[in-house]
């Protein structure tokens, strides 16, 4: 079945620095990859709907500036978290979906982040 | 703005006894509603959507507009069935599109 490959799966970096998240479907082309985090015993919440080829579309209240989505190709988005701090440790997940209608989401295995 | 809510962070039951899982939601739309499961230390997967009407590992789930809820149902829980479940609404033209989940239901079936 499709399947869709996060990396890393956990990055401990220091604050001030960036990290790049990468997101691939590895079997399938993927149009559209949207990118979630999720805080401890919490939710899902839906960051940006990253489009091949076009601009990222990001959620009320996330810094497009301080995570940048890059969708360069049909099998390959990344988000990069800049100038990170320990607020944004957190567990991202990256999912996608193909082009036809109907198409389900498959969903990477998700990256631990932790700043310190 | 659309909303989901699955009342039971936590749910017990024997193996082998019914089990429901609650979701209910609110949008103004015409919503598309899915069951996504998490087994331990595995990702996120979708385990049936309410335009399939289909039952996948012995559950069911049911839109029910009047309701606004979707509840996961399986009469007969087995251990395997232990996992983290989300419910989730999609608001998009196409299937699987832009996705609001609820806060999930940790589901521990006992031998």
């Amino acid at each position: 079945g499709a399947v869709v490959s996060q990396h890393p799966s956990w990055v401990i970096c220091k604050s001030g620095t960036s990290v790049k998240i990468e997101c691939r479907s590895l079997d399938f082309q993927a149009t559209t990859m949207f990118w979630y985090r999720q805080f401890p015993k919490q939710s899902l919440m839906l960051m940006a709907t990253s489009n091949e080829g076009s601009k990222a579309t990001y959620e009320q209240g996330v810094e497009k500036d301080k995570f940048l989505i890059n969708h360069a190709s049909l099998t390959l988005s990344t988000l990069t978290v800049t100038s990170a701090h320990p607020e944004d440790s957190s567990f991202y997940i990256c999912s996608a979906r193909g082009g036809l209608k109907n198409s389900p989401l498959h969903f990477g295995n998700g990256t631990r982040l932790t700043v310190t | 703005a659309q909303r989901v809510t699955q009342p039971e962070k936590l749910l017990s039951v024997f193996k082998g006894a019914p089990v429901e899982l609650k979701c209910n939601y609110s949008y103004s739309g015409s919503p598309e509603l899915f069951w996504y499961v998490q087994y331990s230390r595995q990702r996120l997967q979708l385990l049936l959507r309410h335009i399939s009407r289909e039952s996948i590992k012995g559950f069911t789930a049911d839109l029910n507009k009047g309701e606004t809820s979707f509840h996961l149902k399986k009469p007969f829980a087995q251990e395997e069935d232990s996992a983290m479940y989300y419910c989730a609404l999609s608001e998009g033209e196409t299937s699987g599109s832009r996705l609001t989940f609820g806060e999930g239901t940790q589901l521990t079936v006992n031998p």
